[in-house]
């Protein structure tokens, strides 16, 4: 399997900072990327998929870069609305598997 | 528009089966390219379970194929879960999700529709 690895595991930032979060994949996933936001007590919500393609309705402030194994998903002003924990997904290879998580909290 | 629904028992004793139903509304199940499971528990976060074709095609997690099943039933519209031998390990909220597909070889794809989630307990 793939073991995919966030980091950090939760972050506190002030509303407008730029934010940044990591996934490290044990093995390359080539651009075979994902991000999903997860809000309390609801389901995931996509946010990028394939490294960098934004999905349709999702804030531009959201963006994703990186290649092979190491990953990055910028919130470049954080809203309030943005607090949320953060997954990146591999869809490489199966098992398909997920990061353990960024909470995003507000300063 | 599309939805999922879980549905299911949300306790189950150890050792014991667990059977969870995903029904597909606003939409054929057979336009779907593959239809999975996930689960998340406190513990392990996200794991994906399982996922089957509309045609009936299956991959697992190899952590738990020896107890899992997915399968389907188009003329209901729905796909389901079961896993057996359960323990306490197992509890956490099940995500029945489809995948969507952004070129015809699925090359490029990800979990678009997600169902709100059932928590499932296992305890005596």
């Amino acid at each position: 399997d793939i073991q995919m690895t966030q980091s950090p595991s939760s972050l506190s930032a002030s509303e407008g900072d730029r934010v940044t979060i990591t996934c490290r994949a044990s093995q390359t996933v080539s651009d075979y990327l994902n991000w999903y936001q997860q809000k309390p007590g609801k389901a995931p919500t996509l946010l990028i998929y394939a490294t960098s393609s934004l999905q349709g309705g999702v804030p531009s402030r959201f963006s994703g870069s990186g290649s092979e194994t190491d990953f990055t998903l910028t919130i470049s002003s954080l809203k309030p609305d943005d607090i949320a924990t953060y997954y990146c997904q591999q869809s490489f290879t199966a098992p398909w598997t997920f990061g353990q998580g960024t909470k995003v909290e507000i300063k | 528009q599309v939805q999922l629904q879980e549905s299911g028992p949300g306790l189950v004793k150890p050792s014991g089966t667990l059977s969870l139903t995903c029904a597909v509304s606003g939409g054929s199940i057979s336009r779907t390219k593959w239809l999975s499971w996930v689960r998340q528990s406190p513990g392990k976060g996200l794991e994906w379970i399982g996922e089957i074709y509309h045609s009936g095609s299956t991959n697992y997690n190899p952590s738990l194929r020896r107890r899992v099943t997915v399968s389907v039933d188009q003329s209901k519209n729905q796909f389901s879960l079961e896993l057996t031998s359960m323990t306490a390990a197992d509890t956490a909220v099940y995500y029945c999700a489809t995948t969507y597909c952004t070129t015809p070889s699925c090359e490029i794809w990800y979990f678009d529709l997600w169902g709100r989630g059932t928590l499932v307990t296992v305890s005596s």
